[in-house]
Formats: C-alpha cells, structure tokens, sequence
C-alpha cells in the first residue's frame, strides 16, 4: 500500500542540526512532489517547503529559507528535511506529505508519515 | 505571504448537529483550499480538496465550498467519530507556497 515512514525521534542541542528521512513505498516516487510540515506541542500545523523529487527543484517557506534544505535519493525512495540552527522553538513534529496529483498537481496532501518528534534541549 | 483567518477557534457542537467553519484569504486563492481533520497523536487527513472535492473514503456528511477569498467546511450531522481538530490549507500559484489556518477544535457539547 501507499505510505510513507519517517526516521525516529531525535533529541537535539541549540544550535545543532537535525535530518529527517521520509521513505515512500507503493507509488512511483518521482512522480509526486514531496511536502514537509512541522507542529509544535499544543500548536497547528505549519507548512515548511516542497521538493520536486523529479528535478529536486525546492521551495521553502520564507520563515525557514537559509536554514532547512531538502533533498531526496530517487534509488531507495527517500525525502530528506535537514533543518540548522536549532532553537527550542523547533520543537515539534515533522511530517513529510506528499502532494496529490491526478491529472495535474492538486495542491492538497493526501499521504503523511507517522511524524517524528524533534526535541531542541540544552 | 497570503494570511489564511480560520474561524472559530473552538467549536461546542452535540452528536447529530450540523456544523460550520470558514476560513478566509486575504487574498483570492481561486480554489486552492483543502481541509484536514487531525485527531491527538494523530497525521492529519485530507477530508476536502480544491475546495469542494471529496476525498476517496471521506464520508458525504462532509462538504466544502467556497471559492476566492472565502471558504466553508460544513458537517451536516455531525458522529462522535468526528470530534477532531480541523485545519484549511490555501495554496498561492503566485509564489508556489502553502499556508495553512490556525486550527478548530471541534468538542463535544
């Protein structure tokens, strides 16, 4: 079936970085932008950018541009979120989404991961 | 950056009620609008997209509508599956970038 499985929890930091993985299965990896998306403890949910795992064309949020790259290894299916500079306020889940695309890109996510919990602690 | 107004932050609502929520752009968004709902510890899942489509599996008591700068999730009778918090989420074509709103938490009256 169509999924996606990120890496585990990480405990960070200040100032460190951290990378999660998100390995897709069950669809056609290239063919789907791949999308990340963060949630503080207690908070709504908070678009971060997209990677076109095709061209790996990216797009970011002007709030994380400079400190979040995203990158994808097409052999083994798998979107990349890198995120520097860790603060506390970087605590939070983080989901990789993949876009729908049915004729055309559909600009809804329609498959996430399970999240992964990110914890930014001195 | 186009600012999505989700409304209301909080819902009081009883099994069998028929619900709304709206989320305004602060600018036309066509219909770029999609609605997730999100149970605790949970993914979200993608109820509605381009603003009125259903999504494969989602029940038909849930709909959308709406299209420029303002958009309804509407519940018409409402389960107790479906206490959940509900979120918009607008995509601009201007500068490929997607926001979503602050969040409703639909609770049990």
């Amino acid at each position: 079936q169509v999924q996606l499985v990120q890496s585990g929890a990480e405990v960070k930091k200040p100032g460190a970085s951290v990378k999660v993985s998100c390995k897709a299965s069950g669809y056609t990896f290239t063919n789907y932008y791949m999308h990340w998306v963060r949630q503080a403890p207690g908070q709504g949910l908070e678009w971060m950018g997209w990677i076109n795992p095709n061209s790996g064309d990216t797009n970011y949020a002007q709030k994380f541009q400079g400190r979040v790259t995203m990158t994808r290894d097409t052999s083994i299916s798998t979107a990349y979120m890198e995120l520097s500079g860790l603060r506390s306020d970087d605590t939070a889940v983080y989901y990789c989404a993949r876009e729908m695309a049915v004729a055309g890109h559909l600009r809804a996510f329609d498959i996430w991961g399970q999240g992964t919990m990110v914890t930014v602690s001195s | 950056d186009i600012q999505m107004t989700q409304s209301p932050s909080t819902l009081s609502a009883s099994v069998g009620d028929r619900v709304t929520i709206t989320c305004r752009a602060s600018q036309s968004i066509s219909s770029w609008l999609a609605w997730y709902q999100q149970k605790p510890g949970k993914a979200p899942k993608l109820l509605i997209y381009k603003a009125s489509s259903l999504e494969s599996g989602v029940p038909s008591r849930f709909s959308g509508s709406g299209s420029g700068t303002e958009f309804t999730l509407t519940i018409s009778s409402l389960q107790p599956d479906d206490f959940a918090s509900y979120y918009c989420q607008q995509y601009n074509s201007y500068s490929r970038m997607f926001t979503f709103g602050q969040g409703t938490r639909l609770e049990i009256k």
